[in-house]
């Protein structure tokens, strides 16, 4: 059963860059069918795609957030990662990795890690 | 890109039908997907596609679609079915963009 799990620190003060890592278990990132992506959720609030990578590397963007963001993929490792940079109090949030079916629906999802941009 | 648009909050009596909504211009060309997400815990996928639901979820949830409208039915609704519900789609570009409606938070009476 394909298993995403996030790791990062819980805490990043603001303007530096907030670094996630998704580690896929019980599978291949380099399945043809889908797509890596990260979703967050600020607290109470709704869930907003960051963006998405395939495993050959093609990224897409949630195009209010792209200049900040960058996702990698490293097939050897089974990873993918988000890089969100010049972070504020509004990127406190839970963030989500999670498999996507091309753009259509999110089909595994990790636990969440929360993140707090704060001094 | 594009947008979707729930109704902030449904309610329904124990045992009675309800029905969710989602609205966009991507829904006139792609399907909706629905998740359900409870206090704490990472939304699960409960219908995608035309109306498909995955192992697990029970037959009461079902989808459908017309025009720029989606809509997640419930037939039969349950305590633990309280949850907010969320859809998303693909843009309306074409391109592999996820877009999330804002959410709908179902109270069962």
């Amino acid at each position: 059963q394909l298993q995403l799990q996030e790791s990062g620190p819980g805490l990043v003060k603001p303007s530096e860059t907030l670094s996630l890592t998704c580690t896929v278990s019980g599978g291949s990132i380099s399945s043809s069918s889908y797509y890596w992506g990260w979703i967050r959720q600020p607290p109470g609030k709704g869930l907003e795609w960051i963006g998405s990578i395939y495993y050959s590397g093609s990224t897409y963007y949630n195009p209010s957030l792209k200049s900040r963001v960058t996702i990698s993929v490293d097939t050897s490792k089974n990873q993918f990662s988000l890089k969100l940079s010049s972070v504020t109090a509004a990127d406190t949030a839970v963030y989500y990795c999670a498999r996507v079916r091309y753009g259509d629906y999110v089909t595994v999802w990790g636990q969440g890690t929360l993140v707090t941009v704060s001094s | 890109s594009s947008e979707l648009t729930q109704d902030p909050a449904v309610s329904v009596a124990l045992g009675q039908t309800v029905r969710i909504t989602c609205q966009g211009d991507s829904l006139r060309s792609y399907y909706a997907s629905w998740y359900q997400q409870k206090p704490g815990q990472a939304p699960v996928l409960v219908i995608y596609g035309k109306n498909n639901r995955p192992s697990g979820i029970p037959d009461r949830f079902s989808g459908s679609s017309s025009g720029n409208t989606a809509s997640l039915t419930i037939t039969g609704a349950q305590a633990e079915d309280e949850a907010d519900y969320y859809c998303n789609s693909r843009d309306s570009s074409g391109n592999p963009y996820v877009v999330f409606g804002g959410g709908t938070k179902l109270t069962v009476l």
